[in-house]
């Protein structure tokens, strides 16, 4: 069966601390993403990556940076972690632009 | 870029009867759209998508969606609500001329009281 997957479920970091959290997609796919959910506000977009290397802003990069040096795996970087950073964050990925999104099962950040 | 709104929070229904969780959009071009369900403590599952074609689309559960152009519309639908259908569900736009990107709605909480 297809599959996201995120390295950690639960993280909890310290304010200033750098973070890295960690996506992989065993099915190939160009395209892969980083939401983050919160309620009341959904999945807000923060960076997606169209191919190896590439990448693009989403609706709210500030704060984070991402890494796609394989096709397989799509990291997003807290550079220095804020308590407003804490949130349920999901890493997606699909073929075509046509075609739906596998989820992960999500990464719960707790900065503190 | 493309946008969602789910215009309503909460809907509250009984079981046995019809449920509608609206969703709206906005695109430039031609909009793909498509329907998540978030269980608790669980991963986002999707639900069914319109690309092309008949504007009633069904999908899994027992759930079916209208596509409506000059409403910029695409409400999911189920003719018979089930208690175990509580959850959260999410409206997804993609702008088949832009970018690959996916937007989403801020989601709306369906209960279905037995």
């Amino acid at each position: 069966d297809v599959k996201v997957t995120q390295s950690s479920r639960y993280l909890v970091k310290r304010t200033g601390e750098k973070v890295f959290l960690e996506c992989v997609q065993d099915m190939d796919h160009e395209n892969m993403f980083w939401y983050r959910q919160d309620p009341g506000l959904g999945l807000r977009l923060i960076y997606f990556s169209y191919d190896v290397k590439m990448k693009e802003k989403g609706d709210i990069p500030e704060g984070y940076s991402v890494s796609r040096e394989k096709k397989e795996r799509f990291s997003l970087i807290l550079e220095s972690a804020s308590t407003n950073q804490t949130s349920m964050y999901l890493c997606a990925s699909s073929r075509q632009k046509n075609e739906k999104l596998f989820f992960g099962s999500g990464t719960q950040l707790s900065v503190l | 870029a493309q946008s969602v709104a789910q215009p309503e929070d909460q809907v509250n229904v009984a079981e046995g009867n019809p449920l509608t969780v609206k969703c709206t959009y906005s695109v430039s071009g031609n909009p793909y759209l498509f329907w998540y369900v978030q269980y608790p403590n669980r991963g986002l599952q999707f639900l069914l998508k319109y690309i092309t074609g008949d504007n009633l689309v069904k999908g899994s559960y027992g759930f079916e969606a209208e596509f409506n152009k000059s409403q910029t519309s695409f409400h999911l639908k189920k003719p018979s609500a089930l208690v175990s259908d509580s959850a959260l569900y999410f409206c997804a736009v993609r702008d088949w001329y832009n970018n690959n990107d996916m937007r989403f709605g801020a989601g709306t909480r369906l209960t279905v009281k037995p």
